[in-house]
């Protein structure tokens, strides 16, 4: 089983609706919860981190259940330009410096 | 604004050839990392460093080595390349610490034939 699950996708959505991703993961050790975006052809950048208490971001809103092992991404009012991949990340309180990242939800927001 | 540079975007070797990636980051950062990223697996990580001549294996470090001799630079190196190293490598940087953002390189597009 894989650390940090998503469904691949793509989800394919009009502008101004709104969309969920969650991701699941495996190891209930897991302290530090994180969303990147990454662009086609780009390299992966931070979107948000995730707080326990859950944490918004504009038009972005992400959540923790540590009972389920499992986060969410939220995204209101869908704009052509949040189309990219979505990754879940994790990391484990093992002084570990490294992330370990789920493969990606592709989000395509249309017209 | 970080900036984390990788010397190639694209490159073409053949099997068994010797094959160095180098990425530099210019924000004085302690911790720099390597990964490749395939379709459908994601980012895995073959090696880190937390410091200069220092380094741990990743999950996956088979077939890969790396040399860190000053801080800014980081390398991974193929000793005999294979074409199940084709792939893309991203190269990354953090401050010291367990939970610091990563910014990433453009990442280097290798092909191995």
């Amino acid at each position: 089983r894989k650390e940090v699950e998503q469904d691949p996708g793509p989800f394919n959505v009009p502008e101004g609706a709104t969309v969920a991703f969650n991701c699941t993961y495996s190891n209930s050790a897991s302290q530090s919860f994180f969303w990147y975006r990454q662009d086609c052809r780009k390299e992966p950048k931070l979107l948000m981190s995730v707080y326990s208490s859950g944490n918004e971001d504009g038009r972005f809103t992400a959540q923790l259940n540590r009972a389920s092992q499992y986060i969410s991404l939220l995204i209101r009012d869908s704009k052509l330009s949040d189309s990219a991949t979505y990754l879940c990340v994790v990391t484990e309180d093992t002084g570990r410096r490294a992330l370990t990242f789920g493969s990606g939800t592709r989000l395509q927001v249309q017209p | 604004d970080v900036k984390v540079t990788q010397s190639s975007r694209y490159l073409v070797k053949r099997t068994g050839e010797k094959v160095f990636l180098e990425c530099v980051q210019d924000m004085d950062h302690e911790n720099m990392f390597w990964y490749r990223q395939d379709p459908g697996l994601g980012l895995r990580l073959i090696y880190f460093s937390y410091d200069v001549k220092m380094k741990e294996k990743g999950d996956i470090p088979e077939g890969y080595s790396v040399s860190r001799e000053k801080k800014e630079r980081f390398s991974l190196i193929l000793e005999s390349a294979s074409t199940n190293q084709t792939s893309m490598y991203l190269c990354a940087s953090s401050l010291s610490g367990t939970y610091n953002e990563q910014f990433f390189g453009p990442g280097t597009r290798l092909t191995v034939l």
